[in-house]
Formats: structure tokens, sequence, C-alpha cells
């Protein structure tokens, strides 16, 4: 089975800073790539996917993500983040031809006014 | 139309009640999903449906039961709840479990409280 590892739980930072977050999976196959906001009190939302093509994708509010096999990661990066990104992010992985959806277990960012 | 509805809200029941959770999907998706969340946890997979069949399920305990009653619908039947039980329970769908770009869309959920 497959399984997504995020590290840094707990990340605090300022308005206006760079943010990555990272996502590593563990699946010899070929994969689709998610990640998932939740902000305070609602619902997951969609930030970006990855199914094919390039490798470099572009979400919702300014995020993108950048899918690298050889690493089997799927990082998340925002250059300028602002105090509405207050959320907890969640990477998600499935293969292809599977509706298995493995979750990480989050990062929980807390930007600072 | 994108979206996967529940309903309720938030529900609030004792040990010894018994409720139901209701989804909805109109985007004729033909796989239908429920999820557990416990504060700062990931979503838990609980149950699969599949062309209105039940195609997995998680282990989860008997006082949780689901129905899918069409494809646009699925229930889940809660009796005799621990406190435990208490998270919140996400509904999602998705085109088909074995299609290659499989995206599951995902309701806001309902947030349940047992006492």
């Amino acid at each position: 089975a497959q399984s997504v590892s995020q590290h840094n739980h707990h990340v605090i930072l300022s308005e206006a800073a760079s943010l990555e977050l990272g996502c590593n999976y563990s699946y010899g196959g070929t994969v689709n790539l998610f990640w998932y906001v939740q902000y305070p009190g609602q619902h997951l939302q969609l930030l970006l996917k990855y199914f094919s093509g390039d490798p470099l994708v572009k979400g919702i509010k300014g995020f993108e993500a950048e899918f690298i096999k050889s690493k089997f990661s799927f990082n998340l990066r925002k250059p300028s983040v602002q105090w509405s990104d207050t959320a907890e992010y969640f990477c998600a992985v499935t293969p292809y031809g599977n509706n298995r959806l493995a979750f990480g277990k989050g990062n929980q960012v807390v930007v600072i006014p | 139309d994108t979206e996967v509805t529940q309903t309720p809200k938030h529900l609030v029941m004792g040990m010894t009640n018994k409720k139901s959770l209701k989804c909805e999907q109109h985007m004729g998706h033909r796989a239908m999903y429920w999820y557990k969340q416990k504060a700062k946890k990931p979503p838990e997979l609980m149950f699969v449906y599949s062309y209105e069949k039940l195609s997995i399920n998680e282990s989860v305990p008997s006082r949780f039961s689901p129905e899918c009653p069409n494809s646009s619908l699925l229930n889940l039947h809660l009796h005799a709840l621990q406190p435990e039980d208490s998270a919140l329970y996400l509904c999602a769908s998705s085109q088909d479990v074995l299609a290659n770009y499989n995206e599951q869309f995902f309701g806001p959920g309902t947030r349940l409280t047992v006492l």
C-alpha cells in the first residue's frame, strides 16, 4: 500500500515569507498527486493536482507544486504567504486505476500578521 | 455542478440514538466514499461504494451502516455510537473507482458529537 510522508508538522512564519511544504510518497508505479487545504473550521478544498504532463503545476491562491519522480516528491510552494493562508495542508496520493487516497499527516501552517 | 452536499452540518446524539448522515452529488460520479476525520488529523477512509455496491469496508464497527440508495445518494446510518466516534464525517465522490485520473471531490462534512 502507498504511504505519504509530510515533515515539519507545525510551521510558523510571518506574512510575505515564502512557504515550502515537503511531501514524499512510497509507491513504485504511476500516481496521481494532490494537495488539499483545510482552513480552520472548514472542509477540505483541493489546492492543486498532478495527473500527468508538466511536473510544475499551479493551483489556486498562488500555490504551486513540483513533481519530481526520481525523488518520489511533490512539494508545495508559495512565494509570499498571507495571514489567510493559515490552515492545515494535506498531501495525498492515489495510484493509477486505484481509488484509495492515501493522506499524509498534514502540516499545520500558522501565518503571523 | 461540481458540488458534494452533506446534511446535517452538525449533529449531536446520545449513545442510544439512531441517526443518519446524508450525502448527495449530481456530477454523475459512480464512486462514493465515507471518511472520518478527527481534529488535526487526516481523513481516514471508512467505506467505498462503486456503482452502488459496497466495495471497501475498512473494518469499520457495525454501529456504522452505510447505504447507497442510488448513484447520487449515500447515507451513513448511526446506532449505539460511542463518545470516541465524535468527529467530522466527510463524504466524497469520484468519477469511477478504476479511472486513471481519479480525483475525489469532498463535501463540507457533518460534525458529529456523541454524548
